[in-house]
């Protein structure tokens, strides 16, 4: 286990509603970082936390925004959700950005947007 | 554009044979590559990192080697196990800065 934990484990939402994911980090782990997974996809990079603030963002609209906390604890907010949005959210915390850090992911939690 | 692909095809082995996936990137020349296995309805979980000053890293069953020539990442599973069944993502940083990008992955299973 990677001492990672994300909640809630399965979420149901229509369209239109917003959703808030939480993640907590890894001890001594002042990176967070949320990924989106679509089915028979990899990971695809929302955005990176260090030391609260984002220090990095993928290819996606601003109505995904995030958070991070004192305690490196993190949450993703979604809002107007779409269907497309149905995916399992990813959250990894490391000691620092980049591939010369290793992620170490939570579980996930399941979105489905009906 | 900056593409990162792994074999597309499924990876159906025996029990003791050799697992090789490939890890093919465009468009960059990244400094490191990891390998992530991920099981189904779970998060991926770190393997291994090579640098791209190394030619080949080991674990135990696992080997990887990273061909900045041809932009390309092998990963060998020896002696395969059915408990090796999973998918295997390769990951890079396209652009040198904190976004981690991850190919699609590859299934393998192996039969007992």
């Amino acid at each position: 286990e990677t001492g990672v934990t994300q909640s809630p484990t399965h979420l149901i939402k229509t369209r239109g509603q917003q959703v808030t994911l939480r993640c907590s980090s890894q001890s001594g782990h002042n990176t967070v970082s949320w990924y989106q997974q679509a089915l028979g996809q990899g990971p695809q990079f929302i955005f990176q936390y260090y030391r609260e603030e984002e220090n990095g963002r993928g290819n996606f609209p601003p109505r995904f925004s995030g958070l991070q906390f004192p305690n490196y604890s993190s949450e993703l907010n979604v809002n107007a959700l779409e269907l497309d949005d149905s995916a399992l959210y990813l959250c990894a915390s490391s000691s620092g950005g980049g591939a010369k850090n290793i992620q170490y992911f939570g579980a996930g939690t399941r979105l489905s947007v009906l | 554009s900056q593409k990162i692909e792994q074999n597309s095809e499924a990876l159906n082995i025996q029990e003791g044979k050799t697992a090789t996936l490939t890890c093919n990137y465009t468009n960059y020349s990244p400094a490191y590559l990891q390998w992530y296995r991920q099981d189904p309805g779970r998060g991926p979980v770190f393997l291994l990192l090579i640098r791209e000053n190394e030619k080949e890293k080991r674990k135990e069953r696992l080997k990887v080697t990273f061909d900045t020539t041809l932009k390309q990442s092998l990963f060998h599973i020896t002696a395969s196990q059915p408990a090796d069944s999973a998918t295997y993502l390769c990951a890079l940083d396209m652009a040198n800065d904190y976004k981690l990008s991850f190919g699609a992955g590859t299934t393998v299973t192996v039969r007992a």
